[in-house]
């Protein structure tokens, strides 16, 4: 079955700085890609995703790269704000929008 | 859009008690849920999908006899946990899709169940 690495397991980084968090995945029939937000007490968050057949996507402040050669894609937030401190998912899922794998997290530290 | 609701969002009770928990789509119809266990600072768990008016697919070593789900119409599906005991205590967290539509999952904001 799919396998999904992600790196680091914790981030810390000043208010202002950018912040890049790094996942791979096994399986190469895997053909979508999101990203979690996760509160502390609360239920992940979709905050951005990537399909298969695209290479980059952004959303303001944050963007989402897929190398489908080397089975990785990356989150990137710039201008990191202290209210973006949460743990980050990333996920893949071989059918569609279903079943998805997910990484085992990353806490992001924003400081002031 | 896209809202899923889970309640309750704590419980606490015995040993041996059966609890129940609800996820709901609250603006769309949702073909497929998923019921997903996470403990503290861990990676989230599949532990079963559900699509409406059929039986649930459940993980490899997730007990389906402890773990009843239901999903009896296109908003709601339910999670029993049956005779909880402590070792049962954890995050559980659902989320929805309307798997047709390609819409990414949604998720509730967790039940913490804690059994004494």
């Amino acid at each position: 079955g799919e396998n999904v690495e992600q790196h680091p397991s914790t981030l810390s980084v000043q208010e202002g700085d950018s912040a890049v968090i790094k996942c791979t995945y096994s399986d190469s029939a895997s053909n979508y890609f999101p990203w979690y937000k996760q509160e502390l007490g609360k239920g992940p968050q979709l905050i951005i995703d990537i399909r298969s057949n695209v290479g980059e996507k952004k959303d303001q402040r944050i963007a989402v790269t897929l190398n489908k050669t080397a089975k990785h894609f990356s989150l990137h937030i710039t201008e990191t704000q202290p209210e973006d401190s949460a743990v980050y998912f990333c996920a893949a899922s071989m059918r569609g929008y279903s079943t998805l794998t997910f990484g085992k997290g990353t806490m992001l530290l924003v400081s002031p | 859009g896209a809202v899923v609701s889970q309640h309750p969002s704590w419980v606490i009770c015995k040993s041996g008690t059966s609890v129940k928990i609800e996820c709901r789509s609250l603006d769309f119809q949702a073909t497929t849920m998923f019921w997903y266990r996470q403990f503290p600072k861990q990676s989230l768990m599949l532990m079963a999908t559900s699509n409406e008016g059929s039986k649930a697919t459940y993980e490899q070593g997730v007990e389906k006899d402890k773990f009843l789900i239901n999903h009896a119409s296109l908003t709601l599906s339910t999670l029993t946990v049956t005779s909880a005991h402590p070792e049962d205590s954890s995050f559980y967290i659902c989320s929805a899709t309307r798997d047709r539509e390609e819409q990414p999952q949604h998720f509730g904001d967790g039940t913490r169940l804690s059994i004494l």
